[in-house]
């Protein structure tokens, strides 16, 4: 059973700072992984989908890495400011076939705060 | 604008009552999918359904049931039988994850925090 998890669970560094947060699964069969971005009480906007196949996608201030036979992802964010405080959850979506094929797998996220 | 939209924002439930939560896309998305939030846990899938008038279990299925009567409407039902059903509910969409359509990403509503009086 896949199993995905965050690191660390709640992060807080001043504006300005360039941080980086952990994605770690257990099972490397994956079709992709994708962040997301959780505001209080709100959806998941999704931030960057990376395939099995890439290294890593960028988006802005944003860099997601993969090294899917290591079974991690990082979340790069640049120059931090206090809009990027929410949380970031990353999820993977196991290689084609099964019966789970198209399910998603979450972390439990990470919370960062970005202060003044 | 396309998107998801969940309703009701707050929902309360009293004990022995089955309540329903609504969710509606205008995204043409053949998937969508119903996902429990627990304070400090991701998201974990209820159900999901990839066509319309039929539906699979996901890992905590029991206590909840689903229709899929049209494809646009995704309605989930918290029954009685689910002893803790106090969460956050989000729905979301995607195309179907057929091959080629790999780098599409679920959407997401706004949930319902659903509570118990």
């Amino acid at each position: 059973k896949q199993e995905v998890t965050q690191i660390p669970a709640a992060l807080s560094v001043p504006e300005g700072e360039n941080l980086v947060l952990n994605c770690s699964f257990t099972d490397s069969a994956i079709y992709n992984l994708q962040w997301f971005r959780q505001d209080p009480g709100k959806g998941l906007t999704s931030l960057l989908l990376i395939q099995s196949s890439q290294r890593e996608q960028t988006s802005g201030r944003l860099n997601a890495s993969l090294d899917k036979s290591s079974g991690r992802s990082t979340l790069y964010i640049a120059a931090s400011q206090p809009g990027d405080s929410a949380t970031y959850l990353c999820a993977v979506r196991p290689a084609a076939g099964g019966t789970s094929y198209g399910k998603l797998t979450f972390g439990q996220g990470t919370i960062l705060t970005v202060h003044p | 604008d396309g998107g998801i939209t969940q309703s009701p924002k707050y929902l309360f439930r009293k004990e022995g009552q089955n309540v329903t939560l609504s969710c509606e896309q205008n995204l043409n998305h053949d998937a969508m999918y119903w996902y429990r939030q627990d304070p400090g846990q991701g998201l974990r899938l209820i159900y999901y359904s990839q066509i319309v008038n039929d539906f699979q279990k996901g890992d905590i299925a029991e206590g909840y049931s689903v229709s899929r009567e049209k494809k646009e409407s995704f309605p989930l039902t918290v029954t009685s039988a689910q002893k803790n059903p106090t969460a956050f509910y989000l729905c979301a969409s995607s195309i179907v994850f057929l091959r080629g359509a790999s780098n599409q990403p679920q959407h997401f509503g706004d949930g319902t925090r659903l509570s118990i009086l």
